[in-house]
């Protein structure tokens, strides 16, 4: 079975722009989580996606978005770019996701550099 | 609030010896507990969780972490360690009640195995 895949590996960007990042998860699994991670802050989750809806969400500015669609796959956008959103961004996927002790899979992650 | 420690920042061990991080958490109740690592430029694997039942729980690559309820601890263990066990090692928990059960991450440990 195909692991959680992410694109595109590696951006930058400048400053004020935007960016979109995209999610696959693991055939089957429905919740799509997106973290944030940074070597001082560690991981911070930023929002869980449940068959199509937002089902949580973390303390970041709502400059971070995110949605899923019917096959799962999920897409975050960061607007209006900060040189602090440099970071990698990791996307997890399970099957139901928060409601039980099921495990999360991680993607390679999309390491993002604003300029 | 729920949080979790890791209060290493660093561990060092030569090859073949036994290695600990250490995981220490604060959830109100029983908690589900995970290890991942990550290598570097990856995402994070998972290693091994606790849900239930024997406190020794054994994952992959050789690893196993013990859940002691009296000391709200989950320390991972490796009885030799090998030098490509050297990575980043994450430690999370999540609360089996509530309403809002994300996945709670410590900071992480960087484990240096020397040859």
């Amino acid at each position: 079975k195909a692991g959680v895949t992410q694109t595109p590996r590696y951006l930058i960007k400048t400053r004020g722009q935007q960016v979109t990042l995209s999610c696959s998860p693991i055939s089957g699994h429905r919740s799509v989580s997106w973290y944030q991670q940074t070597p001082g802050q560690g991981l911070q989750f930023l929002f869980e996606y449940f068959s199509e809806t937002q089902r949580n969400k973390g303390n970041f500015p709502g400059r971070f978005s995110g949605r899923q669609f019917s096959n799962s796959r999920s897409e975050m956008n960061v607007s209006t770019l900060e040189l602090g959103d440099s970071a990698l961004y990791l996307c997890a996927s399970s099957l139901v996701g928060q409601a039980t002790g099921e495990t999360q899979y991680f993607g390679p992650g999309t390491r993002l550099l604003v300029l | 609030a729920q949080s979790v420690a890791q209060p290493e920042d660093q561990v060092n061990v030569a090859e073949g010896n036994p290695l600990t991080v250490k995981c220490t958490y604060s959830v109100s109740g029983n908690p589900y507990l995970f290890w991942y690592v990550q290598y570097p430029n990856r995402g994070l694997q998972f290693l091994l969780k606790y849900i239930t039942g024997d406190n020794l729980v054994k994952g992959s690559y050789g690893f196993e972490a013990e859940f002691n309820k009296s000391q709200t601890s989950f320390h991972l263990k490796k009885p030799s360690a090998l030098v490509s066990d050297s990575a980043l090692y994450f430690c999370a928990v999540r609360d089996r009640a509530g309403n809002n059960r994300k996945l709670i991450w410590g900071l992480g440990t960087s484990l240096a195995v020397n040859p």
